[in-house]
């Protein structure tokens, strides 16, 4: 088995501040995904990466660039974090197309 | 306009009572469907897939598609307090694209 590992697990910024979430995975795996998780509702894909150095968008991503450094890291930078965008963001990876993804714990944002 | 639909919002069965859960895209390009998990607190975690037309079952769990109307269909008989959750439907297409729905709440009552 594998683990993903999302840091900061809690994430306090100001309103308008450039704030950066970062994830790791030992999985092995191509592809990985930013969503982010509003209080109790469904998940809404920022960005993904089908291989190291792609980058794909989602439905939700403007405010925020991602950067897939190397396989197994995976980063999204809010721009400027909004009180209306606080919220769970989830990293997440799969082996590829068509194959279970596997999520990590989750950074929690705060914009104050 | 989210492109993955799901219903109902939430759902309250007694302990014991079959829940039935609902998912449609309107994505054409998909071609699999995804269930997962999420109890409270925790990350989500995939229940079942399904690709092909028809049914599939892994113990109290059933899942149903209709690919010609993209809708597919989550049913748990034998309902426990433990199954108490947020469930999700996700699709996916050939590029990788997962798509999560908004999920419905379900509370199984003692």
């Amino acid at each position: 088995g594998g683990i993903i590992t999302q840091t900061p697990k809690f994430l306090i910024g100001q309103e308008g501040q450039k704030l950066t979430l970062k994830c790791q995975q030992n999985f092995n795996h191509d592809t990985m995904y930013w969503y982010r998780q509003d209080s109790g509702k469904g998940l809404r894909l920022i960005y993904y990466s089908i291989t190291e150095n792609d980058l794909q968008k989602g439905d939700l991503s403007e405010g925020y660039d991602a950067s897939r450094e190397k396989k197994s890291s995976f980063s999204l930078t809010v721009t400027s974090a909004q009180k209306n965008e606080m919220a769970v963001f989830l990293c997440a990876s799969s082996m590829g197309r068509n194959t279970e993804v596997f999520f990590g714990k989750g950074t929690r944002l705060t914009v104050v | 306009q989210q492109k993955v639909q799901q219903s109902p919002e939430s759902l309250i069965v007694p302990e014991g009572g079959m829940a039935s859960l609902n998912c449609t895209s309107s994505d054409r390009n998909v071609d699999y469907f995804w269930w997962y998990r999420q109890h409270s607190g925790k990350s989500p975690k995939m229940l079942m897939s399904i690709f092909s037309n028809g049914e599939k079952e892994e113990g109290r769990f059933t899942v149903h598609l209709n690919k010609a109307s993209l809708h597919t269909s989550l049913h748990i008989r034998d309902s426990q307090p433990s199954d108490s959750a947020l469930y999700l439907c996700a699709a996916s297409n050939a590029g990788a694209k997962l798509t999560f729905g908004g999920g419905t709440r379900l509370t199984v009552r003692p």
